[in-house]
């Protein structure tokens, strides 16, 4: 069984600070992709950025980027210069090799202070 | 636009009926999901499908059902077996060979 773990029910942040979303996960399969998702107070989400398993160095996308510990099974988000506009509930997500669907941590919410 | 849409965005029951809401993507994706989302809560699979006229049970099926006549659409039905309808409804698309699937704004199901 695959499970995510998100320790951090919120998190405050000054903007223009840096600051790191915490996700550890648990899976026997040795092949899967590790995921981060916003979630905006309109309910949609979006997707920010990916590391498979298999990936040698960590993903950057913009002011994102995946601290990925294989042998911690943890997989942070960091998200750099914060913005206002990046308030909002952050998930984390897995999906192994022999699973079709995603498994999703219970979230983060970022507050990003002025 | 390429994209995910969903409707209604909110959406009113009675207990004892049954709902559809309608999931279509013009993505060219080949699988669709359903997602249901508490309060508070992550994301729990509810069905999932990788083709047309085909498609399994995620975690949590019961009380509900799915079809998939085409490729660009993927509705769900809440039946009155569902005993808690209540929550954020969301579908999601992914195209064969990404990782990444793509959302729809939600659907917010309300039971009187």
């Amino acid at each position: 069984a695959q499970k995510i773990t998100q320790t951090q029910p919120g998190m405050f942040v000054q903007e223009k600070e840096a600051v790191t979303l915490d996700c550890t996960y648990d899976t026997s399969d040795p092949s899967y992709g590790l995921f981060w998702y916003k979630q905006p107070s309109s309910g949609e989400m979006i997707f920010l950025i990916y590391q498979g398993s298999y990936d040698q160095q960590n993903a950057t996308e913009g002011r994102y980027s995946l601290n990925f510990q294989k042998a911690r099974k943890s997989a942070n988000l960091v998200i750099s210069a914060s913005q206002l506009g990046d308030s909002a509930m952050y998930f984390c997500a897995m999906r192994a090799a022999g699973r079709r669907a995603l498994t999703f941590g219970s979230g983060t919410r970022l507050q990003v202070q002025p | 636009d390429g994209g995910i849409t969903q409707s209604p965005k909110y959406l009113f029951r009675k207990e004892g009926q049954n709902v559809t809401l309608s999931c279509e993507q013009n993505l060219n994706h080949d699988a669709m999901y359903w997602y249901r989302q508490d309060p508070g809560q992550g994301l729990r699979l509810i069905y999932y499908s990788q083709i047309v006229n085909d498609f399994q049970k995620g975690d949590i099926a019961e009380g509900y059902s799915v079809s998939r006549e085409k490729k660009e659409s993927f509705p769900l039905t809440v039946t009155s077996a569902q005993k808690n309808p209540t929550a954020f409804y969301l579908c999601a698309s992914r195209t064969s060979g990404a990782s990444e699937q793509f959302f729809g704004p939600g659907t917010r199901l309300t039971v009187l």
